[in-house]
């Protein structure tokens, strides 16, 4: 089983719908929760950033972590073109190495 | 913020070749270098882990002869492919951080194709 399970299907949503996202991991101590946007051809950004079960809001953007059923969402409210991009959910034990899921490519159709 | 560069962000190179990324950190000190591969629709996959003026630590598969690291100062760390072959033809990100933080600054990566 790997460490961090993100379906990469891609995901087409209309301009104003709402994107979920989620990730599953099996090791149960991981402690900090991130989501990076990524561009084509471009490196990772961090979007948001959690250590505790529960929801985050930045903006558009919540990041919610349920550490007792080991998942993690993220939702993007009144969604933009712009919005079109790979997200990648990643996870790490402390300050150590990042554990990146696959990536859901996500298409905001205008 | 803070940002971190790649050079070159494209490179071909004929098999057999060896080709040389850098990697740098241009408003922060970067005491810790991550070099990952992605490949087209995958993850990416840590390579290896470096802290400046020590050897790097490789991750499990990882051939640590073939992919050379070096991360001689707070600012640069470079990723030399040996004898490259067309299976290492990928998606080369760096990320950088500085002491005591959290964040992971992503390089903006290298496409290496190898004929």
């Amino acid at each position: 089983q790997k460490e961090v399970e993100q379906d990469p299907g891609p995901l087409s949503v209309p301009e104003g719908a709402i994107v979920s996202l989620n990730c599953t991991y099996s090791n149960s101590a991981f402690q900090y929760f991130m989501w990076y946007r990524q561009y084509s051809r471009k490196g990772p950004e961090l979007l948001m950033y959690t250590y505790s079960s529960g929801n985050k809001e930045d903006g558009r953007f919540t990041a919610q972590v349920d550490k007792s059923s080991k998942y993690i969402s993220l939702f993007i409210r009144d969604s933009q073109p712009s919005d079109s991009a790979t997200y990648l959910c990643a996870m790490s034990v402390g300050n150590n190495r990042l554990a990146f899921g696959k990536g859901n490519q996500v298409v905001v159709i205008p | 913020g803070a940002v971190v560069s790649q050079h070159p962000s494209w490179v071909i190179c004929k098999s057999g070749t060896s080709v040389k990324i850098e990697c740098r950190s241009l408003d922060f000190q970067a005491t810790t270098m991550f070099w990952y591969r992605q490949f087209p629709k995958q993850s990416l996959m840590l390579m290896a882990t470096s802290n400046e003026g020590s050897k790097a630590t490789y991750e499990q598969g990882v051939e640590k002869d073939k992919f050379l690291i070096n991360h001689a100062s707070l600012t640069l760390s470079t990723l030399t492919v040996t004898s490259a072959h067309p299976e290492d033809s990928s998606f080369y990100i760096c990320s950088a951080r500085d002491l005591g933080d959290y964040e992971q600054y992503f390089g903006p990566g290298t496409r290496l194709t190898v004929t």
